[in-house]
This record gives C-alpha cells, sequence and structure tokens, in this order.
C-alpha cells in the first residue's frame, strides 16, 4: 500500500518570497506523483504531474516540482510567492498497473494551507 | 458547464435520515470515484467504480453505498446519517488512459 505524508499543515510566506512545501511518499513500486491546488469553496485543479521522463515537472501558475526517488520527495516550489497562490495544496500518488497505466485511486497527504503576506 | 458536476452543493441534514448525493459528469470517462476530505486528513476514497457492472470499496466504505447508474452518473448515498459523516464530499472520474482525475465543485454535508 503507499501513503503520502506532507510536512507542515500550515506554511506561511511573504508575497515575492519562495514557496516550498513538501511531500513525501512510501510506495511499493514507483508511483505516479501529483499535486492538486485546493481553492476555498472549490474543487481541485491539478497543478502538475509525473508520470514518466524528466524528473523536475513544470506545471500551471509558475510551480514546479522534482521526483526524488532515492529520497522519495515530490516537493513543489514556487520562485516567487503570488497573494493569488493562498489556497490548500495536496500531493497524492495513485500506483501504475504492469501495462503503464494508472489504478486510478489516489491516495492524498493531509493537505498544506499556504497563505501569503503583502 | 462543468464537467464534473454534484449536486447538491449544501446539504444539511438531520442524524437517522437516508441522503444521496449525485454526481455526473460529461469527460466521456469510464472511472467514477467518491472521496471525502476532511480538514488535517486530506482526501479518503469511498468508493470507485471501473465501468457501470464494477463496484468496489474504497478506504472507509462503512456507512455509505454508491449506485452506477449510467457511465455518466455515479451516486453516494448515507443510508442512516450520522454526525461524524460531516464531510466535505468530491466526485471525481478518470479515463484509464489518463493518470490524473478530474474532481467536482463539491458537496458540503452537515449531519445534526
Amino acid at each position: 500500500a503507499q501513503s503520502v505524508t506532507q510536512l507542515g499543515s500550515h506554511v506561511s510566506v511573504s508575497e515575492g518570497a519562495l514557496v516550498l512545501l513538501r511531500c513525501n511518499y512510501s510506495s511499493s513500486v514507483p508511483p505516479y506523483l501529483f499535486w492538486y491546488v485546493q481553492y476555498p469553496n472549490q474543487g481541485l485543479q491539478l497543478l502538475l504531474k509525473y508520470t514518466t521522463g524528466a524528473t523536475l515537472v513544470k506545471g500551471i501558475n509558475g510551480f514546479e516540482a522534482e521526483f526524488k526517488k532515492s529520497e522519495t520527495s515530490f516537493h513543489l516550489t514556487k520562485p516567487s510567492a503570488h497573494m493569488s497562490d493562498a489556497a490548500e495544496y495536496f500531493c497524492a500518488v495513485t500506483l501504475r498497473n504492469a501495462g503503464g497505466t494508472s489504478y486510478g485511486k489516489l491516495t492524498f497527504g493531509q493537505g498544506t494551507i499556504l497563505t501569503v503576506h503583502p | 458547464d462543468a464537467d464534473v458536476t454534484q449536486t447538491p452543493r449544501n446539504r444539511i441534514t438531520k442524524t437517522g435520515k437516508r441522503i444521496m448525493l449525485e454526481c455526473s459528469q460529461t469527460k466521456g470517462h469510464d472511472r467514477m470515484y467518491w472521496y471525502r476530505q476532511d480538514p488535517g486528513l486530506g482526501l479518503r476514497l469511498i468508493y470507485y467504480s471501473f465501468d457501470v457492472k464494477d463496484i468496489n470499496k474504497g478506504e472507509i466504505s462503512d456507512g455509505y453505498s454508491v449506485s452506477r447508474q449510467a457511465q455518466a452518473k455515479f451516486s453516494l448515498s448515507l443510508e442512516s446519517a450520522i454526525p461524524n459523516q460531516t464531510a466535505l464530499y468530491f466526485c471525481a472520474t478518470s479515463n484509464y488512459m489518463n493518470t490524473e482525475a478530474f474532481f467536482g465543485q463539491g458537496t458540503r454535508l452537515t449531519v445534526v
């Protein structure tokens, strides 16, 4: 079974500062990895995903994440925070089957609420 | 219109009542899921369905049931609601060829 741990339930940064949200996973086989964002009173929106290939993945709104197999990590970063980045962020994993497609079921981390100060 | 639509968006119900949450999608996906979100716990899988004749329990299925009425419709029922089922519920869809899931706007359920 897989699991996801997000370090820090709340992260606070100043506008223009670096954003770093940490995610570590546990999986018996290399998983697919995702970051989703949830704005208030909205559903989850995909920020970025890692499936195969390049381990540095770029997503929407200037976010990126790097898959580090040796560290079982998939941390999310953004060089310069904007007020509009304030939201809750979820890291998630799903297993891949022998054919390379996804099992579909997502296992989520606990979520990290990002606050951006002026 | 949203690709994944959940109804109702908000619901307050009394303990012991039966309630159904509905989800419909226009993405043409074969896989559908119900998740529950609680503060500090992230999202947890309740049930999932890979096609109309396939229903599977997720991590926290006790107290819930589902029905896949058509490829595009997947409903979640609470047979006898209890207060600790107060949560935000999300429906999601995916295609076996795709890795990502697409989420509805959520249903905020309060059981009093």
